[in-house]
């Protein structure tokens, strides 16, 4: 199965707020209430920011958000800051012959 | 605190093999599925596979079927992941993590295999 679908970039400027989506198929966003979200810097390890669609992990800002319509799932960061600079993939729970599948991932630029 | 710590960097030919160890602590080691995670060079993130570590039960995403394999010792809270007959474009990161789907979401520090002859 091919990764779930993520815009390739996205860019605001400071105090701003974007929204990165997810699709997927009804093999896995759609049929599953376990989708993620990560925030990654290259050669770092990945950190949570959003599990079970929507909730946050202790200490992340409540400037992150996530929801879910049908088969696409979405992150959405509010009052952008510098340090929100990064790369963001998603991930979700797959039916058994996939399991898990990652979002191609999102360049993040905040401008 | 919960802790994942990786082997490390290796430089290997390309038709080697290499099995890349993941050390855990601060958590009862059984209660969590280790999932092996990498990415290449401009690529993005991609799953290979997870092991439940009381079981030994593995899955792994059908790219790697038959050639990767996941094992663990509880003795010593640890996984493993070995890849063989390895490839210049298995060149990656590659992550271990202890992961629940929920809030139980721990990673090591990432192992790079470099693939080049």
């Amino acid at each position: 199965q091919s990764a779930l679908t993520q815009p390739a970039s996205v860019s605001g400027s400071p105090g701003q707020s974007i929204t990165i989506s997810c699709t997927g198929t009804s093999s896995d966003i759609g049929n599953y209430n376990i989708v993620s979200w990560y925030q990654y810097h290259p050669g770092k390890a990945p950190k949570l920011i959003i599990y079970e669609v929507s909730k946050r992990p202790s200490g992340i800002s409540n400037r992150f958000s996530g929801s879910k319509s049908g088969n696409t799932a979405s992150l959405t960061i509010s009052g952008l800051q510098a340090e929100d600079e990064a790369d963001y993939y998603c991930c979700s729970y797959a039916d058994s012959d996939t399991f898990v599948i990652f979002g191609g991932g999102t360049k993040l630029t905040v401008l | 605190q919960v802790q994942l710590v990786q082997s490390g960097a290796e430089v290997k030919k390309p038709g080697a093999s290499v099995k890349v160890s993941c050390k855990t602590s601060g958590y009862t080691f059984s209660d969590y599925d280790i999932h092996w995670v990498r990415q290449a060079p401009g690529q993005g993130l991609e799953w290979m596979g997870r092991i439940n570590p009381n079981s030994g039960d593995t899955k792994y995403a059908r790219k790697y079927q038959g050639r990767v394999t996941m094992t663990r010792d509880t003795s010593i809270s640890t996984g493993y992941m070995e890849l063989p007959k390895l490839r210049s474009d298995d060149t990656a990161i590659y992550y271990c993590a202890s992961v629940n789907y929920g809030d139980h979401d721990y990673w090591g520090q990432g192992t790079l295999i470099t693939v080049s002859s």
